[in-house]
């Protein structure tokens, strides 16, 4: 899977949006960009994916460049449930043999200030 | 729906011991996969399971790890004999298929901690 870089770290306030950014610069026709997301003692969670078109579900939004070569995770109001570890993720849809288990780097720790 | 779980939450051995860890993903997901993850870094994957068949295991340290799910639902990873540098949090996961879209569900994970 191509590599994603995140920042190591970012700061909000409570009820405020959080932008978080991935590059992704290396991305092919066939990965999907995926979000996880890691809550403090907990396995990651699905947040949210995407491929050209722009996504939202009850979660986040997702925004992405229209090269794609880079993408947002949007939270519109954070709260203090989402301080987590959030993990940019390309999956290759094309990739045989059905191995697709997820390449994690280290992704950006959201602290939330109340 | 019932989530992943695993057990133990938490196991302390020593250096050369062998220590097994289970899993129970969710009712239906033919896919099972173990991760690893060290303190500070994110999940690495260690093999990947569909059915009770092995996917991928290109990253898992043969020497001293193995992994089965003989009935195609639990699963179980073995370490023999540990290392100090296996002291992860051992994390479960399961989907429905092995397609790249299919999101994977997480269990709380096990913490291993090597002396």
């Amino acid at each position: 899977d191509a590599k994603t870089t995140q920042p190591n770290s970012m700061e909000s306030n409570e009820e405020e949006p959080v932008h978080l950014p991935c590059n992704h610069s290396t991305i092919s026709g066939t990965d999907y960009i995926h979000w996880y997301r890691q809550l403090p003692s907990q396995g990651p969670e699905y947040v949210i994916h995407g491929l050209t078109s722009n996504v939202n579900n009850r979660m986040a939004s997702l925004a992405i460049a229209e090269d794609r070569k880079s993408s947002t995770l949007i939270l519109h109001r954070a709260t203090l449930r989402d301080a987590a570890v959030y993990y940019c993720i390309l999956r290759d849809v094309g990739s045989g043999g059905g191995a697709d288990g997820l390449t994690f780097g280290k992704g950006t720790h959201l602290i939330i200030q109340p | 729906e019932a989530g992943v779980a695993q057990s133990p939450r938490y196991k302390i051995i020593e250096k050369r011991q062998s220590v097994a860890f289970w899993c129970n993903p969710i009712s239906g997901h033919a896919t099972l996969y173990w991760y690893q993850q060290i303190l500070g870094q994110g999940p690495k994957l260690l093999i990947q399971f569909q059915n009770n068949g092995v996917v991928d295991d290109s990253q898992l340290p043969k020497d001293r790890f193995s992994a089965e799910r003989l009935k195609g639902v639990d699963s179980t990873l073995k370490i023999q004999p540990a290392k100090l540098e296996d002291s992860a949090v051992y994390l479960c996961a399961s989907s429905r298929t092995g397609t790249s879209l299919n999101e994977q569900f997480f269990g709380p994970g096990t913490r291993l901690t090597v002396l």
